[in-house]
């Protein structure tokens, strides 16, 4: 059976501290690892992870995929109360199915 | 561009009793996912369709059912509804489903509450 395993389940941190996210997986047939951050109701997209080694950024965020070790990690550089949210590892496989891990909530005080 | 959308955005239901969730995808995508989010449970993959076809289901009962209309919008059927099933219920589309067309993007939600 496929699993995702995210790790811290939650996480405070006061403004401007740097945070690390853990992902792990076991999954047949891995196609991609996706990042995405819930605040409220509907997830939104943040990254894509298909090959190993290459680091994806995007302003403060950032996050890179080991595909031997079958991990990936979301860093969070100078954290702000608006990254205060559930941020949720998704696996895809070539069968189209998605496995998600159950998140990392995240609390960033003022 | 306007996102996934979804309706109802909240639903009332009683043991035993049917219900009918529907989902329109975002212009252009072909791909529609339907996840189930269960109160302090993370999201677990419900159903895949794609072109109008049933691609992938994950572990849930036969009375979870769905469909996939010419227009690529989406049904989310649930039978004999138990206590159980109250959830927020998701859609997700996406422009394809090879690497590199398949990013999800997901909608806001139906809020299906069981009594």
């Amino acid at each position: 059976e496929d699993k995702v395993v995210q790790s811290p389940l939650s996480l405070v941190v006061h403004e401007g501290d740097t945070v690390t996210l853990n992902c792990s997986y076991e999954v047949t047939n891995f196609r991609s690892l996706l990042w995405y951050k819930q605040e409220k109701k509907a997830p939104t997209f943040l990254f894509m992870l298909t090959s190993s080694g290459i680091e994806k950024k995007s302003g403060r965020l950032s996050s890179i995929l080991d595909k031997k070790e079958l991990f990936s990690i979301l860093n969070i550089t100078a954290t702000q109360t608006g990254d205060s949210a559930v941020y949720l590892c998704a696996v895809d496989t070539n069968a189209g199915k998605s496995t998600f891990g159950d998140g990392t909530t995240l609390t960033v005080k003022p | 561009e306007a996102g996934v959308t979804q309706s109802p955005t909240h639903l009332i239901k009683t043991r035993g009793q049917q219900v009918t969730l529907r989902c329109s995808p975002i212009s252009g995508h072909t791909s529609v996912y339907w996840y189930q989010q269960a109160l302090g449970l993370g999201l677990q993959f419900l159903l895949w369709y794609d072109e109008g076809e049933e691609r992938n289901r994950g572990n849930f009962p036969p009375r979870f059912s769905g469909r996939q209309f010419p227009n690529y919008s989406s049904e989310l059927n649930v039978n004999a509804l138990e206590l159980e099933d109250s959830a927020l219920y998701l859609c997700a589309s996406s422009r394809g489903w090879v690497p590199g067309t398949d990013t999800q993007y997901f909608g806001p939600g139906t809020r299906l509450t069981v009594l």
